[in-house]
This record gives C-alpha cells, sequence and structure tokens, in this order.
C-alpha cells in the first residue's frame, strides 16, 4: 500500500516549457486534489476531481490544466511555464462519501523550480 | 467564501512548556475543521479534525483542539511540547460545493521546540 505517489521528485525548467507532474493513490478514492505550496502562503488548491473525468477549479487555476482518466491517477499538466509557478507542489486524495469532513491523504510533493 | 487565518506565523517554544496554536476561520455554511502537520521535506498528515458533537477534539501526538462557534476560532494545544514537535502546522477548513466539496489551508505556524 503506497499511499499518494508523485512524479517526479524535482524538476528545473526554463521559462516557456511545459511539463505534466503525475500523482496515483491506491486507496480507491473518489476525491483528488493538487495544491502548490510558497511560503508564508500555505497551501492553494489549484483543481481537485470528484470522479473520473470530472473536475473543477480550485483557488488558483490559471496556467494548470489537470486529467483524471481514470479513479487511480490524476495530473497536472503546466503549459509555458513562468518563474511564478516556481512551487512545491502537493496531490492529496480522499474519499468522497461523507464529503468535505474526510481526512486527505498527502503525496511527498514536488518541488518545481522554473528559470 | 471560506478562508482561514492563523494568526502567528512563527512560535518558539521550550521544551515541555504549553503552547497554543491559533486559528480563526470564515465560512457561509456549516464547517468542517482540521490541522495538519508537516516535518520537513515531508507531505500533510491529519493531527485532529471537528466535524460535529464535542467541542473538545483530541489528536495524535498528545493534540487537543477547541472548536469556538462564536469566536470562530480553531486554535490547537499541547500541554508539554517535545523537540519532535518541531515542524510547520496548518489549519484547514472544508465545505461543500455543488462540485463536491472544497479545503481551504491557512498560510501555516511554524512551531520551533528549543532544549
Amino acid at each position: 500500500n503506497a499511499g499518494v505517489t508523485q512524479t517526479p521528485k524535482f524538476q528545473v525548467l526554463k521559462t516557456g516549457q511545459s511539463m505534466t507532474l503525475q500523482c496515483a493513490q491506491d486507496m480507491n478514492h473518489e476525491y483528488m486534489s493538487w495544491y502548490r505550496q510558497d511560503p508564508g502562503m500555505g497551501l492553494r488548491l489549484i483543481h481537485y476531481s470528484v470522479g473520473a473525468g470530472i473536475t473543477d477549479q480550485g483557488e488558483v487555476p490559471n496556467g494548470y490544466n489537470v486529467s483524471r482518466l481514470n479513479k487511480r491517477e490524476f495530473s497536472l499538466r503546466l503549459e509555458s511555464t513562468a518563474p511564478s509557478q516556481t512551487s512545491v507542489y502537493f496531490c492529496a486524495s480522499s474519499y468522497h462519501a461523507g464529503g468535505p469532513g474526510n481526512e486527505q491523504f498527502f503525496g511527498p510533493g514536488t518541488r518545481l523550480t522554473v528559470l | 467564501a471560506q478562508s482561514v487565518t492563523q494568526l502567528d506565523s512563527q512560535v518558539p517554544v521550550f521544551e515541555e512548556a504549553p503552547v497554543e496554536l491559533r486559528c480563526n476561520y470564515s465560512s457561509s455554511v456549516s464547517v468542517y475543521l482540521f490541522w495538519y502537520v508537516q516535518y520537513p521535506n515531508q507531505g500533510l498528515q491529519l493531527l485532529l479534525k471537528y466535524l460535529s458533537g464535542s467541542t473538545l477534539v483530541k489528536g495524535i501526538n498528545g493534540f487537543e483542539a477547541e472548536f469556538n462557534k462564536s469566536q470562530t476560532s480553531f486554535h490547537l494545544r499541547k500541554p508539554s511540547v517535545h523537540i519532535s514537535d518541531t515542524a510547520e502546522y496548518f489549519c484547514a477548513v472544508s465545505e461543500s460545493n455543488t462540485g463536491g466539496f472544497k479545503t481551504i489551508f491557512g498560510a501555516g505556524t511554524r512551531l520551533f521546540v528549543k532544549a
């Protein structure tokens, strides 16, 4: 039982390059989400998904796209990156039944630097 | 719209002293409140949560929190801290919406426990 896994762990990009962050969970959770963590700002919700093919925007969706092809995986796509997207990105998952009262389980994070 | 304010960005405290980390929230509907802890270079893990019922909630590692609806607060306390409690602590509020639910995090409080 690996929980929530994220790849890659680290990435350095040049401005304008694109990349996809991968997230997978083996807990049969319906709900998955992506956050970014910046110093002094806590975690901010980028996008979330309540099931395959169903996604919605969070607090800071601009510059990010997501894809939920199946229950297990939820990817975050950054097109034409900017230095402002330098951050640590966390994926999280939880059961959807019971909704907002459920604990979220977090991955180890991806540290992204955009030069 | 929901929001979370953590009133202290850093809290230094000596080992075996008591500590209180403060959190205020705003929400337009019934709320679910959480405290998560993040140890260095790791993802977040749940300390405790308030869903309903008793306003005093006990969590892991000797932490507890008290929900105060009139003051819209959810402060975290521990009567005697250890060096190993050094970490960043996040308060979060979660509520339902039409697409599922959203969890909003505070900016975090960094707890330093000194010998």
